[in-house]
């Protein structure tokens, strides 16, 4: 059965700090990957995909077959990516599963 | 931009009642789904449709029922409402475009639904 575990419930970083947060998957098919945000009273949006393989708002993400992992990387965090974050792996086709999300604070 | 539209962003009802939530795009995306979200528990599927009439159990589908009579429209139904189905429901759509792959999911603002 496939499976998205973001092992986070929460993480708080300062200002100018790097973040990673954490996503392994377990999809025996070849996967595809999302990461998706959703900013206070905000719709949630998808942020990247794995097969892009874009920085968006200075995220990055690499797909990990080896470790199964799709972590979201930042160099630098800014207050403004206080969010709640979600991995998702597409499968069968067109249907998503999601992780149970990770909350970043970014402290001033 | 594609624009998936809840009718109610909030809505209280009582235990016992039949409750629709209905959800809309315009993008004439062929997959539309239902989640609900909760603290701790992430999205769970509840139902999808992948086309006019058609439609799947998704993870967590107990206690509630779909329709989708036309494209663009995809109903929620809870059938007698319970306390334990209090949450915030997302409907998102999507579509599998010939030679781009596979699309995201475009979601809706969300109907925080109470049961009491």
């Amino acid at each position: 059965a496939q499976r998205v575990t973001q092992p986070e419930k929460l993480l708080s970083v300062f200002k100018g700090a790097p973040v990673e947060l954490k996503c392994n998957y377990s999809y025996s098919g070849s996967p595809e990957l999302f990461w998706y945000v959703q900013y206070s009273r905000q719709r949630l949006q998808l942020l990247l995909r794995h097969i892009s393989r874009e920085s968006i708002k200075g995220f990055t993400a690499d797909l990990n077959k080896g470790e199964t992992s799709f972590h979201l990387k930042k160099p630098f965090a800014q207050e403004e990516d206080s969010a709640m974050y979600y991995c998702a792996l597409l499968y069968n086709f067109n249907k998503f599963y999601f992780g149970s999300g990770t909350k970043l604070n970014v402290k001033p | 931009d594609v624009k998936v539209t809840q009718s109610s962003r909030y809505l209280v009802k009582r235990t016992g009642e039949k409750v629709f939530l209905e959800c809309v795009q315009d993008m004439d995306h062929e997959n539309m789904f239902w989640y609900r979200q909760d603290p701790g528990l992430g999205l769970r599927l509840i139902y999808f449709s992948y086309d006019v009439k058609m439609k799947e159990k998704g993870d967590i589908p107990e206690g509630y029922s779909v329709s989708r009579e036309k494209k663009e429209r995809f109903s929620l139904i809870l059938e007698s409402a319970s306390t334990n189905q209090t949450s915030m429901y997302l409907c998102a759509s999507s579509t599998t475009q010939q030679g781009s792959g596979n699309q995201p999911q475009h979601f809706g603002d969300g109907t925080r639904l109470s049961i009491l």
